[in-house]
């Protein structure tokens, strides 16, 4: 199993500024994901981040709003830019090895609230 | 897409109590988990369950993949089963986690 590490565990910032979580694996993964959930909602899947090229973004999910890095198998930054309170959510990184028949791991979650 | 719908959407239970917890899928998956979500944020992986049936202590699960439905069995509920569960699958030749709306518990003393 994958075991990741996210940070920051929370932030509260300003709107109209930007925020980096980075998430960090211990060991070498091919695709990694960043979720979001919205208040009292579920998770809704934002891209995927794959090494080596661009991360492919899910509908509504946009590259200027949320540029997305993978400079290794084992590291990924997500930016939320120019936040609005709308961006505030709980920001996941996830891993799951390529193969129909994978596991995903999660990493414990970025609490952002924008004020 | 898939649909991933979970049932009850909330629960209360008396410390003590049985539960079962359901998740039907509008497709053929390669991949089904369980999470529970705690108070914090955190998603722990409960189970890995594309088929068949696992046992983790008081937590079992099956999945039925050909009927396309899997549950979640919680027994002699504690306060620290509160939280919510959330299933989610990986469509058949996809390689997205899809989640369900989940099932939102409270676990009263």
């Amino acid at each position: 199993s994958a075991v990741i590490s996210q940070k920051p565990s929370r932030d509260i910032c300003q709107r109209g500024t930007s925020l980096t979580i980075q998430c960090q694996v211990d060991s070498q993964v091919t695709m990694m994901f960043w979720y979001r959930q919205q208040p009292g909602q579920s998770l809704t899947l934002i891209a995927t981040a794959n090494q080596g090229s661009e991360a492919t973004y899910e509908s509504g999910f946009v590259i200027d709003k949320f540029p997305i890095s993978r400079p290794n198998l084992t590291f990924s930054t997500l930016t939320v830019s120019n936040m609005s309170p709308e961006d505030s959510s709980i920001y996941l990184c996830s891993t799951r090895e390529t193969g129909p028949n994978t596991e995903a791991f999660f990493g414990q979650g970025t609490r952002l609230t924008v004020v | 897409g898939i649909q991933v719908e979970q049932s009850p959407p909330d629960l209360i239970l008396q410390e003590g109590a049985n539960s079962t917890l359901r998740c039907n899928f509008s497709d053929s998956v390669n991949n089904l988990q369980w999470f529970h979500q705690n108070p914090w944020g955190q998603l722990i992986n409960l189970f890995y369950i594309p088929s068949g049936t696992k046992q983790n202590g008081r937590l079992s699960a099956t999945t039925v993949a050909t009927e396309r439905y899997s549950l979640l069995y919680i027994s002699s509920s504690q306060t620290t089963d509160s939280g919510v569960y959330f299933c989610a699958v990986v469509r058949a030749a996809g390689n997205k986690l899809t989640f369900g709306g989940g099932t939102r518990v409270l676990v009263k003393p």
